[in-house]
């Protein structure tokens, strides 16, 4: 099946600082990849929509000057956030479309755990 | 606004049939989907309704009614590995997914 590939899988660092998570789609190309947010015990939250060439689209609630989204290719994005603080401990998830398959159907990455000290 | 809404959490046995419920009311619809979460992983594809009705594959089989705003997940057979949380996601634009705050399963011998 499609596969969409996450790097890295866990990071911890310093309070006050940037990490890149990367988000690739091995197999295909994904003209749109997703970005969520999972905490302990809760549901994926659904924080951007990364298109390839253009601007992301955040969902309400979500700071996008904190969470940078660069969709420079048809088979990469990242996030980049920026500034990190223990509230933003959480796990990051990407996603992407392919669009021969299943109308819709989202194939996930292996996450980012990411712990802010 | 969007709600979906799941039961937190099913504890069944072994070999048996359990059912797990999604209802929803969402701004748009587009399809339904059932992922399947294991602890600390990305989610799985398991289903996908758009039509009212039931959708079956092996094991599982998904259920949709568009006019109540329900689906259904319905696993047989169980098996200890089944124990996951089990996440109804509404598509609701173009692939826009939001999920319900999922279903923890345990199955036990």
């Amino acid at each position: 099946g499609a596969v969409v590939s996450q790097h890295p899988s866990r990071v911890i660092c310093k309070s006050g600082t940037s990490v890149k998570i990367e988000c690739r789609s091995l197999d295909f190309q994904a003209t749109t990849m997703f970005w969520y947010r999972q905490f302990p015990k809760q549901s994926l939250m659904l924080m951007a929509t990364s298109n390839e060439g253009s601007k992301a689209t955040y969902e309400q609630g979500v700071e996008k000057d904190k969470f940078l989204i660069n969709h420079a290719s048809l088979t990469l994005s990242t996030l980049t956030v920026t500034s990190a603080h223990p509230e933003d401990s959480s796990f990051y998830i990407c996603s992407a479309t392919d669009s021969g398959r299943v109308p819709g159907e989202l194939f996930f990455g292996e996450g980012s755990r990411l712990t802010v000290l | 606004g969007q709600n979906i809404d799941q039961p937190t959490e099913m504890t069944a046995t072994e070999g048996a049939i359990v059912q797990i419920n999604c209802t929803y009311q969402t701004s748009g619809f587009n399809g339904l989907f059932w992922y399947q979460q294991h602890a600390g992983e990305a989610p799985t594809f398991l289903s996908y309704n758009v039509l009212d009705g039931l959708e079956e594959k092996g094991r599982f089989s998904s259920f949709l009614s568009r006019s109540k705003g329900y689906s259904y997940l319905l696993l047989k057979e169980l098996q200890m590995k089944d124990s996951a949380s089990y996440l109804c996601a509404v598509q609701t634009g173009a692939n826009n997914l939001f999920f319900g705050t999922g279903t923890r399963l345990t199955v036990i011998p």
